[in-house]
């Protein structure tokens, strides 16, 4: 059972236009979300995160949304850029018995942007 | 700064051969360790962590196993492997208690 989805396999963006990658999840105890950029090869790195606390946290061209009603994340990318071709992981996790649990991955979105 | 390393970039091995996979981080003290794979077309399955020397958490039954020698250090190793062991293989750290985690350049695994 996924705790952490992400629906879209892929998405083709053209460049300079906005990039929406979508996540949701199950377990309404997950309190801090990630996003994770990955090129082929190469490990992860992190991008963004946000707290429970929160609904929207920002990094230059990167903003995450978060809708906890909905169990729903998303990663914008504004404007978008080639070297933004990548597959993006989202993460989550809950806070257990003192201390930040591990995260669950989704099963990643592959982006591409096109110049 | 700190910089996690994982070797070899590279292993073809063959089936029921050995495995011994190294990671180790520079420029902390006492970090949460973890050993992924993302297997072809798959998300990043959490095989083993650590909080410590000595210290290993299993997530998932298979045929690997690992070991914390030292505080900075977390190998993943195997007696035999098998075909579906094939895959990336990825390091990562954190601090404890915080969940940012951060990843080494993976290793890539062939078994034949």
């Amino acid at each position: 059972d996924q705790q952490v989805k992400q629906n879209s396999p892929s998405l083709s963006v053209q460049e300079g236009r906005i990039s929406i990658l979508n996540c949701d999840y199950t377990n309404s105890m997950f309190d801090y979300f990630l996003w994770y950029k990955k090129y082929p090869a190469e490990g992860p790195t992190f991008l963004i995160s946000i707290s429970s606390i929160k609904d929207k946290n920002e990094d230059g061209r990167f903003t995450v949304f978060l809708n906890k009603s909905a169990k729903h994340l998303s990663l914008h990318i504004v404007p978008s850029q080639p070297g933004d071709s990548a597959v993006y992981f989202c993460a989550a996790s809950a806070w257990y018995g003192g201390s930040q649990g591990n995260l669950i991955f989704g099963k990643g979105t592959k982006l591409s942007v096109k110049p | 700064s700190q910089t996690i390393h994982q070797w070899p970039a590279t292993l073809v091995q063959p089936v029921g051969s050995p495995l011994s996979l190294e990671c180790t981080v520079e420029g902390t003290s006492n970090p949460n360790l973890y050993w992924y794979r993302q297997a072809a077309g798959r998300g990043l399955q959490l095989l083993f962590y650590s909080v410590g020397i000595g210290q290993i958490s299993s997530e998932v039954p298979q045929n690997l196993s690992a070991s914390r020698p030292q505080d900075r250090q977390f190998i993943l190793s195997s007696k035999k492997l098998l075909l579906s062991d094939s895959g990336f293989y990825l390091c990562a750290w954190s601090v404890g208690g915080a969940s940012t985690q951060y990843f080494g350049p993976g290793t890539r695994l062939t078994v034949l």
